[in-house]
């Protein structure tokens, strides 16, 4: 099984909800990534965790809060979002260093 | 800065036709370099990777060369098809611990019939 999935696929938000993203993969891979891509822009890096540890966060706002529940999980929290955060939300997940990447179908999230 | 680029935002041939794509990056020394396809509203998805002791790798269609002095990567696809139709990616790994992988602004390729 080398999929990622991403729940849910499409999401709609006000600006003072809170939601959840989730990703699931079960390939024993111990890196997991979130990235957010906007419109003909490429995906750009948001967190990284690395056996289930937060070891990279690219200065995201803290209206974005990742959590990784256990090796296969990796949830993304929303809260209080702005309309700019619109864009697609992809997860990754990895095996050792230096390996390919394998991406979520992305969910569709549009702020409003 | 450290700064991945990839050259042509846009690039339409015929089918057939060999499409080159370009990849160059500055204040990196990347151990491995690699090649994703994206398509519409769909998450990349990985086709290459090339290592820096590599200096070409292929599979089927797709060639990838890998220039360290250059710091380029030359991305081929031979006989094209309008099915190759994507965005074309370029990534690397910015950090020692090879897990911080970034990617250029991509080439969309678009084939015609």
């Amino acid at each position: 099984d080398t999929e990622v999935t991403q729940t849910p696929k499409h999401l709609v938000m006000g600006m003072t909800n809170k939601k959840s993203l989730k990703c699931e993969q079960h390939m024993g891979h111990r890196a997991m990534y979130w990235y957010k891509q906007k419109a003909k822009k490429p995906p750009e890096l948001m967190f990284v965790y690395s056996y289930e540890k937060l070891s990279i966060n690219e200065s995201v706002p803290s209206r974005f809060s990742p959590e990784c529940p256990n090796s296969s999980l990796l949830n993304l929290h929303l809260h209080a979002l702005q309309p700019e955060d619109s864009a697609l939300y992809l997860c990754a997940s990895r095996g050792a260093r230096n390996t390919e990447a394998f991406f979520g179908q992305g969910t569709r999230l549009t702020v409003v | 800065s450290q700064k991945i680029e990839q050259n042509s935002e846009a690039l339409n041939i015929q089918e057939g036709k060999t499409a080159t794509l370009t990849c160059n990056y500055t204040n990196y020394s990347p151990a491995y370099l690699q090649w994703y396809r994206q398509d519409p509203g769909r998450g990349p998805v990985f086709l290459l990777l090339i290592r820096e002791n590599e200096k070409e790798k292929r599979k089927e269609r797709l060639k990838v060369t890998f220039d360290t002095t250059l710091k380029q990567s030359l991305f081929h696809i031979t006989a094209s098809q309008p099915a190759d139709s994507a965005t074309y990616l370029c990534a690397l790994d910015i950090n020692q611990a090879g897990t911080a992988l970034i990617f250029g602004k991509g080439t969309t390729l678009s084939v015609s019939s």
